[in-house]
């Protein structure tokens, strides 16, 4: 049973353009939501995170919008540039349980 | 500040030998360690957590197993190595806040 789906494992943005990033999970008892970037051999990268008593969370580029109701989460990048090229995974945890669940990635292709 | 190491960064060992994987964290006091391993295409699979000195929580069922013989060191061990353990290893911890920070990652071959 996968708790935490990200239903598209690619995406190709022209460079300066928006990428829209998204992942669904089914556990309503997660109430942390995290993004991660990562390059082939390399160790993920934090970039930005959310609770779950807010729907919104931005940071320089970088949106993660959060919909309880749809149990839905999306991260937006604005302009895309082509060093934001790499797997974005999204995770959820439950404050207190020390588990962090992962999507299976999207790989975006940020085109110059 | 906090920095995770993980070595080796890559290990290529034959099936039925032994492993031993290592991950110290520095700038930080008991911190939840974990253990993660991406498959080729795949995404990121708990495998051992751990919230204490020798206290291991595991997730997947399989012939790795893990120990925390203090607390800012978290190993990853088999006896036996099997094929379908080739992958990316990699080693994260997370303290009082909800943020994860992950180590660079072993890249592991079984031939």
């Amino acid at each position: 049973d996968q708790q935490v789906k990200q239903n598209s494992p690619s995406l190709s943005v022209q460079e300066g353009r928006i990428s829209i990033l998204n992942c669904d999970y089914t556990n309503s008892m997660f109430d942390y939501f995290l993004w991660y970037k990562k390059y082939p051999a390399e160790g993920p990268t934090f970039l930005i995170s959310i609770s779950s008593i807010k729907d919104k969370n931005e940071d320089g580029r970088f949106t993660v919008f959060l919909n309880k109701s749809a149990k839905h989460l999306s991260l937006h990048i604005v302009p895309s540039q082509p060093g934001d090229s790499a797997v974005y995974f999204c995770a959820a945890t439950t404050s207190g349980t020390y588990k962090y669940i992962f999507g299976t990635g999207t790989r975006l292709k940020v085109l110059a | 500040s906090q920095t995770i190491h993980q070595w080796p960064a890559t290990l290529v060992q034959p099936v039925g030998s032994p492993l031993s994987l290592e991950c110290t964290v520095e700038g930080t006091s008991n911190p939840n360690l974990y253990w993660y391993r991406q498959a080729a295409g795949r995404g990121l699979q708990l495998l051992f957590y751990s919230v204490g000195i020798g206290q291991i929580s595991s997730e997947v069922p399989q012939n790795l197993s893990a120990s925390r013989p203090q607390d800012r060191q978290f190993i990853l061990s088999s006896k036996k190595l099997l094929l379908s353990d080739s992958g990316f290893y990699l080693c994260a911890w997370s303290g009082q806040g909800d943020e994860q920070y992950f180590g660079p990652g072993t890249r592991l071959t079984v031939t």
